[in-house]
């Protein structure tokens, strides 16, 4: 699982500044996705995407950036950052479509 | 798009019982419907997984039971040990090309020995 890494782990920031937040994988997945999880809902979608410059949104994807321009990195960029984005931001990628999603170890962000 | 709902939010069971999580999803064309474990602090972990011309599906002490006419799904763990305590989640999804998972709210299992 060492193959999927996140960063930072923990980041704390101000309402209104950009943060971005790293997600690298090792095994040319084509499949990378974000989630975040807060407590009552879950795991919710964020953006995902299927190759190399192919990225759709998910669930909540207002307030978030990705960029996909190399098979292994798919950073998540939070525009200008609120309170309601605390969470905690889960990266996964998985081989072809949805089979076997390997998730990265998370990023805990406080917006204050 | 897919709706994921999962119950019960909180179970807890005696050491050695049976636990039952249970869920439903909207989308008919749903194909592909995994379970995760997350234990405290740790990233989600694919512990059993079932595709839609599949009944049934089981590892050991756990099992996946699907039923596509009624929309739901499954997840039976027998014999529960300490260590069984975690979040669960269930998903659903498209088992094709451009689509990602939606997952249920979670159940956590606390089991005491």
């Amino acid at each position: 699982d060492a193959g999927i890494t996140q960063s930072p782990r923990y980041k704390i920031t101000e309402t209104g500044r950009q943060v971005t937040l790293m997600c690298h994988q090792t095994w040319s997945h084509s499949y990378m996705f974000w989630y975040r999880q807060d407590l009552g809902h879950g795991l919710r979608l964020i953006y995902y995407s299927a190759a190399a410059d192919i990225t759709d949104k998910g669930e909540v994807p207002d307030g978030y950036v990705v960029s996909r321009s190399k098979t292994e990195n798919f950073p998540l960029t939070l525009e200008s950052a609120t309170r309601s984005q605390t969470s905690v931001y889960f990266c996964a990628s998985s081989e072809r479509g949805n089979y076997g999603y390997t998730f990265g170890s998370g990023t805990r962000l406080t917006v204050v | 798009g897919e709706n994921v709902e999962q119950h019960p939010s909180t179970l807890s069971v005696q050491e050695g019982d049976s636990a039952v999580i249970k869920c439903t999803y909207s989308d008919s064309a749903s194909n592909y419907f995994p379970w995760y474990k997350q234990e405290l602090g740790k990233r989600p972990q694919l512990i059993i997984d079932i595709r839609s011309n599949v009944g049934e599906k089981k590892d050991q002490r756990i099992a996946v039971t699907l039923n596509k006419t009624a929309k739901h799904f499954s997840l039976h763990i027998t014999e529960t040990q300490p260590e069984d305590s975690a979040v669960y989640f269930c998903a659903a999804g498209l088992s094709q090309a451009g689509t990602a998972l939606i997952f249920g709210k979670g159940t956590t299992l606390s089991v005491s020995s």
